[in-house]
């Protein structure tokens, strides 16, 4: 099993381009979740979806979009770049009820926006 | 809304000693969980240790432990003979055991190892 994938690794972006994260798992998780990370603080939430074809706004949803056509995709879209959106994006899966709440990590995406 | 503080942005350790990593949340829920999570320079998220708030026990792994004190709102962690590769950033998490059960996080704890 490769757990939780993210497409690309790092990305350097001009301001008003736009680009998609991608995040893919193969456990057959319902919860999925994207978080960004800047420096001097924790993760915070972006963006979440409990199941396929449904997705919810978090803390921090300015300027992002998301999609979750597929159960095991998660998508995570920036129209207009901007410097702000320079951060490290994680993205999270987990089966929801009964389990802890445990989450499973990708790697990461490095962005940055100039 | 719930919140994590940590309050020690850096800590050191002497290699073989024993550290510990503060914590305290705040929130109005009976039923959750907390977690500390390791974050090394590769910035892969490993979880480290968890504890339900319905389990008076203190969660242990090995030589991670746990004091969890929820009337105080307290969750540290303790790493017992500290090794090299113990040195990371450390985060404390919370999450509700319904709705989103997303992750909240504190702002990390970074840990330094002194051979």
């Amino acid at each position: 099993n490769a757990g939780v994938t993210q497409t690309p690794k790092f990305r350097v972006l001009k301001t008003g381009q736009s680009m998609t994260l991608l995040c893919a798992q193969d456990m057959n998780h319902e919860y999925m979740y994207w978080y960004r990370q800047d420096p001097g603080m924790g993760l915070r939430l972006i963006h979440y979806s409990v199941g396929e074809g449904t997705t919810a706004k978090g803390e921090v949803p300015d300027g992002y979009n998301v999609s979750r056509l597929k159960k095991q995709n998660f998508l995570l879209g920036l129209e207009s770049a901007a410097p702000s959106q320079t951060s490290v994006y994680f993205c999270a899966s987990s089966y929801g009820q009964g389990t802890y709440n445990e989450q499973f990590f990708g790697p990461g995406t490095r962005l940055t926006v100039l | 809304a719930q919140t994590v503080t940590q309050s020690q942005p850096e800590m050191s350790v002497q290699e073989a000693e024993t550290v510990t990593l503060s914590c305290t949340y705040d929130t109005s829920e009976s039923d959750y969980y907390l977690f500390w999570y390791k974050q090394p320079p590769s910035r892969q998220m490993i979880l480290v240790i968890r504890q339900e708030a319905y389990k008076q026990q203190n969660a242990t792994e090995n030589r991670f432990s746990v004091n969890f004190q929820k009337a105080a709102k307290s969750f540290s962690l303790k790493i017992s003979d500290s090794q090299l590769g113990d040195a990371a950033m450390y985060f404390c998490a919370y999450s509700m055991d319904t709705g989103r059960r997303a992750l909240t996080f504190g702002s990390g704890t970074r840990l330094q190892v002194q051979p």
